[in-house]
């Protein structure tokens, strides 16, 4: 599998519902963060874990990182319509000299229905 | 405060043909990278500038690429000569200079998409 993988490619809720994506990485990392991308647009930062961290909360956000499988969770509570967009995961490995390196998933579409 | 700029935001290009694409950073970020995306892979990392030096080039395809940084404020990416592969999404992002104040996160422009015929 390669860096950065991410499950499920494409997710579609309901309004209300709550929408969880999965990502996993290969090496050691310094740490983790979650994009957004509304079509054709740039992307957003939403959250950034550390590898010495294991949950955080941002609004409506939560993130998980489970440092021992290599693989993070991002869950977003009360889905609403404006939620719909493409979601990556993007890991800063450990050891690198450039802090703004990052490995990319290739990302979860997620559809918010009204 | 404006974000990060880039231009164009399409090009359609033939092979041989050259491109430069251009990114303008938000005011005051050092570092200053560029990614690209081409159709169904990943976003990948191609380099790393502090202010005006390249930190990290180790993202970038081959010497068709050329990206420059003159004076540490905008930087161009030159694509030449073009082949049918590099078309895809070219993005630059920047962030605060690396200390206390930086917290990690990149600021990406909206991309610049290159089509190449």
């Amino acid at each position: 599998s390669q860096q950065g993988e991410e499950d499920p490619q494409a997710l579609s809720i309901q309004e209300g519902e709550n929408a969880t994506m999965n990502c996993s990485y290969k090496t050691s990392i310094n740490n983790l963060q979650w994009y957004r991308q509304n079509s054709g647009r740039g992307l957003v930062h939403l959250i950034l874990i550390r590898s010495n961290e294991r949950e955080k909360h941002s609004g409506r956000l939560r993130v998980t990182l489970d440092t021992s499988k290599k693989s993070s969770s991002l869950l977003i509570t009360a889905s609403r319509a404006a939620d719909t967009a493409s979601y990556f995961c993007a890991s800063q490995n450990a050891g690198g000299t450039s802090y703004g390196k990052l490995t990319f998933g290739q990302g979860t579409i997620l559809t918010v229905h009204p | 405060e404006a974000g990060v700029t880039q231009f164009p935001s399409h090009s359609v290009i033939e092979k041989g043909q050259t491109v430069t694409l251009r990114c303008d950073p938000i005011s005051g970020h050092d570092n200053l990278y560029w990614y690209r995306r081409v159709m169904g892979k990943e976003i990948k990392f191609l380099l790393h500038f502090v202010k005006e030096s390249k930190q990290d080039e180790s993202g970038m395809p081959n010497n068709r690429f050329l990206a420059e940084r003159t004076g540490g404020t905008y930087s161009t990416l030159k694509v030449q000569p073009a082949e049918l592969e590099d078309s895809g999404v070219y993005f630059c992002a920047s962030s605060q200079g690396w200390g206390q104040s930086n917290t990690g996160e990149l600021f990406f422009g909206e991309g610049s998409r290159l089509t190449v015929l």
